[in-house]
């Protein structure tokens, strides 16, 4: 079946380290791919997209974003976290065989300690 | 700017009710749809608007209804509402239903059913 895997319900990290949260997707074709970040009651605002051209993709708010065909992943980084980062991230694929409308991992809840 | 309105916010209902959530959106935007939020399973679309005039299903659009009452406006109606149904519910508009654009998402809408 189609589907996207976010396989980290939940991440903590210490405020100015490091950060790389992981995506898969199973699509037959390069589906279009997209990060977005939810913070506490509020809607989904779009971090970054892949559609074509080089795997490397920056983003709003200091994110990055490397699509590997090989692997089919879209994995999501940030080299420095800062507390207000602290969110829940969704991945999320458009794929033509499924209409192209937006198909959602189940979320990585991001925690930040200081 | 508003973006995308949603109302209502909060709403408790008793198994068997039934409830109308209206979405709106200041943007032009051609595409409207409406996800579900579960805790664990991302988000999952119920019901999709390509454009005014047209409305189609999405991944679990059993139990509800929709009407695009206009470009702007996109409700999503609860005929008798289940337990199964509470959830928060948000809304999204577009440019296309291609996805080759943003999704922009409403605050949410939180319902209980009991």
């Amino acid at each position: 079946a189609q589907s996207v895997t976010q396989p980290d319900i939940h991440i903590t990290v210490s405020e100015g380290a490091s950060l790389e949260l992981r995506c898969n997707y199973s699509y037959g074709a390069t589906p279009y791919l997209f990060w977005y970040v939810q913070s506490p009651g509020q809607g989904l605002q779009l971090l970054l997209k892949y559609f074509s051209g080089d795997t490397l993709v920056q983003g709003i708010k200091g994110f990055e974003a490397e699509f590997k065909r090989s692997q089919s992943s879209f994995n999501l980084r940030k080299p420095s976290v800062h507390w207000s980062d602290a969110a829940e991230y969704f991945c999320a694929v458009a794929a033509m065989e499924y209409g192209n409308k937006l198909v959602f991992g189940a979320g990585t809840i991001l925690r930040v300690k200081s | 700017n508003a973006g995308v309105t949603q109302t209502p916010k909060f709403q408790v209902l008793k198994t068997g009710q039934s409830m109308t959530l209206q979405c709106a959106q200041d943007m032009n935007h051609n595409s409207m749809y409406w996800y579900r939020q579960d805790p664990g399973m991302g988000l999952r679309l119920i019901y999709y608007s390509a454009s005014e005039g047209t409305t189609d299903k999405g991944e679990v659009p059993n139990g509800y209804n929709v009407s695009r009452l206009n470009k702007r406006e996109f409700s999503l109606r609860l005929e008798s509402a289940a337990p199964s149904q509470t959830s928060v519910y948000f809304c999204a508009s577009s440019w296309t239903s291609r996805n080759t654009g943003e999704l922009f998402f409403g605050e949410g809408s939180r319902l209980t059913v009991l």
